[in-house]
């Protein structure tokens, strides 16, 4: 069973400042089926990237995506206000089909 | 524009059953795969079920262990989760969402409380 592994926890920063964010897997995963959610607090979950590293619609440039094989990350350049909130990344294919990592909270420093 | 509404949450007793609907508008409902995905009170998600365009193929979280159903209805562009021997763990926001190999757009959610 794949296991994806989210680092930091929780990252404090400030508004302007650069995050970034670690999603490890237990086995290799597909970069075509890497994917990251933006979640803000009473809210659904919103697609952010897919394919590793492909922006979903509507979804600003300052979100980028990277990696392969069991490591990727998610980097925003320069957090907006808006930007704070959990982010899960999520992988398909693998046993089970789909699974999530635990999550990072991107908060306010 | 993309809606999808959930709705049969509520209140059900350990070992109770309870069938959630998704209502889906503004695009072709049955060229898409669905899928349900769970979120407990304060933690992280979890998929739960998907099911392809035309029901041939079905999948469940292990963890559900036949426990639960995933149906769909293309004719009134709805889905459906029966839900059985309810238990504890299984009190949630459950989530209604399109997409294959991810998931592209999530309905707001209907939660699901198991107590006694």
């Amino acid at each position: 069973e794949i296991v994806l592994t989210q680092s930091p926890g929780t990252l404090s920063l400030s508004p302007g400042e650069r995050a970034t964010l670690s999603c490890r897997a237990s086995q290799s995963v597909s970069s075509s089926y890497l994917s990251w959610y933006q979640q803000k607090p009473g809210q659904a979950p919103r697609l952010l990237i897919y394919g590793t590293s492909t922006r979903a619609t509507g979804i600003p440039d300052r979100f980028s995506g990277s990696g392969s094989g069991t490591d990727f990350s998610l980097t925003i350049s320069r957090l907006e206000p808006e930007d704070f909130a959990v982010y899960y990344c999520q992988q398909y294919g693998n046993s089970p089909l789909y699974s999530f990592g635990q999550g990072t909270k991107v908060e306010i420093k | 524009e993309v809606q999808l509404v959930e709705s049969g949450g509520g209140l059900v007793k350990p070992g109770g059953s309870l069938r959630l609907s998704c209502a889906a508008s503004g695009f072709t409902f049955s060229r898409y795969t669905m899928n349900w995905v769970r979120q407990a009170p304060g933690k992280g998600l979890e998929w739960v079920s998907s099911i392809e365009s035309s029901s041939t193929y079905i999948h469940y979280a292990d963890s559900l262990k036949g426990r639960f159903t995933i149906s769909r209805d293309n004719a009134k562009n709805s889905l459906y989760l029966q839900m059985n021997s309810l238990r504890a763990d299984d009190a949630a926001v459950y989530y209604c969402v399109y997409g294959d190999g991810r998931f592209d757009f999530w309905g707001q959610g209907t939660l699901v409380t198991v107590s006694s």
